[in-house]
């Protein structure tokens, strides 16, 4: 079964800092992209990160309300990719989503590791876990 | 970055009736590919999201024949040919085109 579980969540003052975790089972982890997407009360869905894997150089890309704040790793040999964050304002409470990118081939031919050739979509989901920035 | 903007903000639905949502993209998501980068998520009450439609209109694995997508360019729509009760929760469009990633602000279906 595939499956994404997060941890590391908590209650943190601003200004504190917590590293989130999410450990993956079930797919070819080193494989995927994979994304974090947070729900913030009363509020949509909002875009955190993403790191690539391993052929794609394993590039990060940020929001702009968390770039230089936030950073996202992986370790492959680990089935799990990470969340740091800094400097947490009280806006970052939220659910914190780790999701998987699966990448659908938009070309007549795709070559694997080759970025442009496919289309990235969030097609799994962990429940998520719990940041509260309070003091 | 590209702003996404669903209505309505909320729909009461009965069951066995249709249902629409609209979304509007601040620039066209239609890739020089022909593919119009364009993914529709449901967020069922104390679930997490789960994808419904990606690339505008093709089904997600597991996705009832019920759910449609459509659209091009600018302008898409999502349409539940008979509601169900298990349809109700936030709807969400998001744009997979550019760098931020981009979600409309949610519709909320729930039966009258």
């Amino acid at each position: 079964e595939v499956q994404l579980v997060e941890s590391g969540g908590g209650l943190v003052q601003p200004g504190g800092s917590l590293r989130l975790s999410c450990e993956a089972s079930g797919f070819i982890f080193s494989y995927q992209y994979m994304d974090w997407v947070r729900l913030a009360p009363g509020k949509g869905l909002e875009w955190v990160g993403r790191i690539r894997n391993e052929v794609n150089s394993y590039i990060t890309e940020y929001a702009a309300s968390v770039r230089g704040r936030f950073t996202i790793s992986r370790d492959d040999s680990k089935n799990s990719v990470y969340l740091e964050t800094n400097s947490l304002k009280t806006e970052d409470t939220a659910v914190y989503y780790c999701v998987r990118i699966f990448g659908h081939c938009v070309r007549d031919r795709c070559n694997w590791g080759e970025h442009g050739d496919y289309y990235y979509t969030m097609d799994v989901w962990g429940k998520g876990t719990t940041v509260i920035v309070s003091s | 970055d590209i702003v996404m903007t669903q209505s309505p903000l909320s729909l009461p639905v009965t069951p066995g009736e249709p249902a629409s949502i609209s979304c509007r993209s601040s620039q066209s998501l239609l890739h020089s590919n022909g593919r119009n980068y364009l993914d529709w998520y449901l967020q069922k009450p104390g679930q997490s999201p789960q994808l419904l439609i990606y690339l505008g209109s093709k089904r997600a694995s597991g996705v009832p024949d019920r759910f449609s997508g459509s659209g091009s360019g600018t302008d898409f729509t999502l349409k539940i040919t008979r509601v169900e009760a298990e349809d109700v929760g936030i709807y969400y469009c998001m744009q997979g085109l550019q760098i931020p990633v981009s979600f409309g602000g949610g519709t909320k279906v729930d039966i009258k």
